[in-house]
């Protein structure tokens, strides 16, 4: 039992540049998310998905794509690399999206350190 | 201003003691609270998860008390280990417009644990 997988764990981008972060989750969870991590700032929710076909946008979406082919793998896309997506990407499961019940809590992966130069 | 204040925004102290955080909150209306613990250079880690009708919840030697109606938290920490070197996160679950809930992530707590 993996839990969730993230790759690549680190990557430097030029801007303009494209690329695909990769999440996978082997937990059978309905809900995945995107968050991304600035220094001394709080999680912020990219994308989120609701069940394999179904995403919506969180707080700050623009510049990114998600896509919920499978229940089991959510990528995030960068199609135009800027210098503002300079953060730390976190993929995120959850057995619900309240995750309020029995104590579910959300399981991360361990993230993806992007630079953009 | 941030929904979810922690206090202090960090702190050092001596293994095997004992450390309190603080969590504040104005999110309205109230869903859940959980903290989360963060390892340097990992993903978060649940720690707790209470409801609004709930007032402590332990796990191992983490406690967690909340108060709904002065809408504060605490999470203690007993006999503290140097692998409890973390950010202690508190993040509250509210109901926005439509009942979607939503999670507001406060900044941590940075606690270091020294021998």
């Amino acid at each position: 039992n993996a839990g969730v997988t993230q790759t690549p764990k680190f990557r430097i981008l030029k801007i303009g540049q494209s690329m695909t972060l990769q999440c996978a989750q082997d937990m059978n969870h309905n809900y995945m998310y995107w968050y991304r991590q600035d220094p001394g700032m709080g999680l912020k929710l990219i994308y989120y998905s609701v069940g394999a076909g179904i995403t919506d946008k969180g707080e700050v979406p623009n510049g990114y794509n998600v896509s919920r082919s499978t229940t089991e793998d959510f990528p995030l896309r960068l199609e135009l690399a800027a210098p503002s997506q300079t953060s730390v990407y976190f993929c995120a499961s959850s057995y619900s999206r309240t995750a309020a019940v029995a104590n579910y809590g959300y399981t991360f992966g361990s993230g993806t350190r992007l630079t953009v130069v | 201003k941030n929904q979810v204040e922690q206090s202090p925004q960090s702190l050092i102290i001596l293994e095997g003691k004992n450390c309190t955080l603080q969590c504040n909150y104005t999110v309205s209306p109230f869903s859940n609270l959980r903290w989360y613990k963060q390892d340097t250079g990992r993903g978060p880690v649940s720690l707790t998860i209470m409801t609004f009708s709930e007032n402590t919840k332990s796990n191992g030697r983490y406690t967690a008390t909340l108060d709904a109606d002065t809408k504060q938290s605490s999470l203690h920490i007993t006999a503290s280990q140097l692998s409890d070197s973390a950010s202690y996160i508190c993040v509250v679950s509210g109901r926005n417009a439509g009942n979607n809930r939503k999670l507001i992530w406060g900044l941590g707590t940075s606690l270091a644990v020294n021998p």
